[in-house]
């Protein structure tokens, strides 16, 4: 079956360092990738819809200078947390869809601990 | 702007007992529903995928039916076991994109 590799599954990092993480889809090619953020107890929510080969997609109130989205090649999406604060500690999660089987797989998360 | 809720936020059921999650949506104009399972600090693992056109969707023990008109999906868990234990998310998909989730059930069978 498909798989979406997401590395790291969990980091620790000083507050003020840049944290990157990857997305990988390794059996299909994917157009279109999807960065959630998960806080405790709370809904996925959707941060920013990646196009490989163009700029990502924004939901309202996050911050593309903060949190910078490359989606350089049809099976890699990154995530690279910037200046990272307490507060950016969550749980991240990408997708990344399958564009010959319509359907959308998930990675198995970041973890995030800003200290 | 969609939203989805799931009810009740948290069930505990002691084994073997059938079980119902709700779950609610505001915009019918969907694409599909899923619904997930969540282990703690995991990632998704989806268990039923129900398109627009359907009505369920059934896995094993698990049954998920959708009535797209009311908003509304409900999945069945037949003879809950210890390993059912996770959180249930609910999500829903329009125009085919980005899903949109809700906040999940955290279910509890005990043994």
């Amino acid at each position: 079956g498909a798989v979406v590799s997401q590395h790291p599954s969990r980091v620790i990092c000083k507050s003020g360092t840049s944290v990157k993480i990857e997305c990988r889809s390794l059996d299909f090619q994917a157009t279109t990738m999807f960065w959630y953020r998960q806080f405790p107890k709370q809904s996925l929510m959707l941060m920013a819809t990646s196009n490989e080969g163009s700029k990502a997609t924004y939901e309202q109130g996050v911050e593309k200078d903060k949190f910078l989205i490359n989606h350089a090649s049809l099976t890699l999406s990154t995530l690279t947390v910037t200046s990272a604060h307490p507060e950016d500690s969550s749980f991240y999660i990408c997708s990344a869809k399958d564009i010959l089987r319509e359907k959308l797989f998930f990675g198995s998360g970041t973890q995030l601990s800003v200290l | 702007k969609q939203e989805v809720t799931q009810i009740p936020a948290a069930l505990s059921v002691p084994e073997g007992e059938n079980l119902v999650l709700n779950c609610s949506f505001t915009d019918s104009a969907i694409y599909n529903l899923q619904w997930f399972r969540q282990d703690p600090g995991k990632g998704l693992t989806s268990l039923l995928l129900i398109q627009s056109s359907q009505r369920e969707q059934t896995s094993g023990r698990l049954n998920a039916s959708l009535d797209k008109s009311s908003g509304r999906s409900t999945l069945y868990i037949a003879a809950s076991q210890p390993g059912d234990s996770a959180t249930y998310l609910c999500a829903v998909s329009q125009a085919g994109t980005a899903l949109i989730f809700g906040k999940g059930t955290t279910l509890s069978v005990s043994s």
